[in-house]
């Protein structure tokens, strides 16, 4: 059974930094392109960012870009997404996915995380 | 620019039928989407794959209550036999050179 925890979610002030990690089990990881995507409570799913199987291709949302990076680690089967420049609409519940495929130009999502939730204010 | 536009809203009883309809932005009819259940205080969960000529991958687990079909650049969710669980947001997904997009979402209520 496929398994995405995420983790390092919390409340960090506008302009700080703050990384979150994505434990990935229950399939081979270097086999496929994985992706986070983030909702703020109550609106709709927003895509962020995504990584192919081997780190050879990587792409961001506009409102990301510049500011987050995405990077995976196979020995360790985890995700990540380091952020910074923080903004107070950067506030969301991010969570990790994986993608069906081992580039991230078929993307389609078949497996999701359940989320940690990152608060960016003063 | 590709865009995914679904309706906000649905409502259809218990045990009833509901289709739920996901529309590619024009130059995009030929695009498969996926099909995501968000219920309530929970994480994204997919459905189903829906090509453009209809046929359908489903994700492990996925009740044959479940369907997906297409017409043009409209894609389609069909839930019948409606329970009370099936109550979620909806969302459709597809994607494009490296980035994915999602419509807006449709919540669904069973009455």
């Amino acid at each position: 059974e496929v398994q995405l925890v995420e983790s390092g979610g919390g409340l960090v002030q506008p302009g700080r930094s703050l990384r979150l990690s994505c434990a990935a089990s229950g399939f081979t990881f270097d086999d496929y392109a994985m992706h986070w995507v983030r909702q703020v409570p109550g609106k709709g799913l927003e895509w962020v960012s995504g990584i192919s199987w081997n780190s050879g291709q990587i792409a961001y949302a506009v409102s990301v870009k510049g500011r987050f990076t995405i990077s995976r680690d196979s020995a360790k089967n985890s995700l990540y997404l380091q952020m910074n420049s923080l903004r107070a609409e950067d506030t969301a519940l991010y969570y990790c996915a994986k993608e069906n495929s081992y580039d991230i130009t078929t993307g389609y999502i078949d497996s999701w995380g359940q989320g940690t939730l990152v608060t960016v204010s003063s | 620019q590709l865009v995914l536009t679904q309706s906000p809203s649905a409502s259809a009883s218990l045990g009833a039928s509901v289709k739920l309809t996901c529309s590619l932005s024009s130059g995009h009819s030929t695009y498969a989407i996926a099909w995501h259940q968000q219920q309530p205080e929970k994480g994204p969960r997919y459905l189903m794959k829906v090509n453009s000529d209809g046929s359908q991958s489903k994700g492990d687990g996925i009740p044959d209550r479940f369907s997906g079909s297409s017409s043009g650049a409209e894609r389609y969710l069909t839930i019948s036999s409606l329970q009370s669980e099936d109550e979620a947001d909806y969302y459709c997904q597809t994607w494009d050179t490296g980035i994915l997009v999602f419509g807006g979402g449709t919540k669904l209520t069973v009455l």
